[in-house]
């Protein structure tokens, strides 16, 4: 069955970097687009980020963009999410998610347990 | 950037009893790329409906989703307790850029 298990989570003081891990299994890893999604507590969901089945693409809504790296290790079954000068607004839990088809117009059908990130001083 | 408007806020009914919920887009969502996920407390977001329409694998057929260019509906036609949830419509049309509504917070009455 498709699992997806975040890691990596913590608390971080504000302008300090954190890097999340999630370890995918029981489907073709490297055929998929994989993103990320975050939570703020008692808040909604926002995407973060999303990378090509190959790793060779990557976009970035305006909120994380230049400060987040989304990347993959295909021969580890794994993503990654680099987040660099954190923002207490960046407190959230962060999920990763698999694109239900291989392409970017695709919802997201799978998602791990999440990890949550927590920015203060 | 594609805005996602969803209403009510918040729904108070009874097992048994019907629930619509409505997303409303701030332009055109390409090919009806809308989706609805389910979320309970202290889990994960659960796929319900993509293609405005189309049902996930293994979601019960109560669950239903309607609409096109802009005005999107999911309706769940009886409600069972393990409904109660909180909904968030998606648009994925305009990627590789994705957002999501607010949230419509489905509770018992």
């Amino acid at each position: 069955q498709v699992q997806l298990v975040e890691s990596g989570g913590g608390v971080v003081q504000p302008g300090r970097s954190l890097r999340l891990s999630c370890a995918a299994s029981g489907f073709i890893f490297n055929i998929y687009a994989m993103h990320w999604v975050r939570q703020a507590p008692g808040r909604g969901l926002e995407w973060v980020a999303v990378i090509s089945y190959d790793g060779d693409n990557k976009y970035y809504p305006d909120s994380v963009k230049g400060r987040f790296t989304i990347s993959r290790d295909n021969s580890k079954n794994t993503l990654y999410l680099q987040m660099n000068s954190l923002r207490p607004e960046d407190t959230a839990v962060y999920y990763c998610a698999r694109g239900l088809s291989g392409g970017y117009n695709s919802p997201f059908d799978y998602w791990g347990q999440g990890t949550l990130v927590t920015v203060s001083s | 950037e594609i805005v996602l408007t969803q209403s009510p806020g918040t729904l108070s009914l009874s097992p048994g009893e019907r629930a619509t919920l409505s997303c409303r887009a701030s332009q055109s969502v390409s090919s009806s790329y809308v989706a609805w996920y389910q979320q309970k407390r202290g889990q994960a977001p659960r796929l319900l409906i993509y293609g405005a329409s189309s049902r996930a694998t293994g979601i019960p057929d109560r669950f239903s989703g309607s609409g096109s260019v802009t005005d999107f509906t999911l309706t769940i036609s009886r409600l069972e307790p393990e409904d109660f949830a909180v909904y968030y419509c998606q648009q994925y049309g305009n990627s590789p850029m994705y957002t999501f509504g607010q949230g419509t917070k489905l509770e018992i009455k």
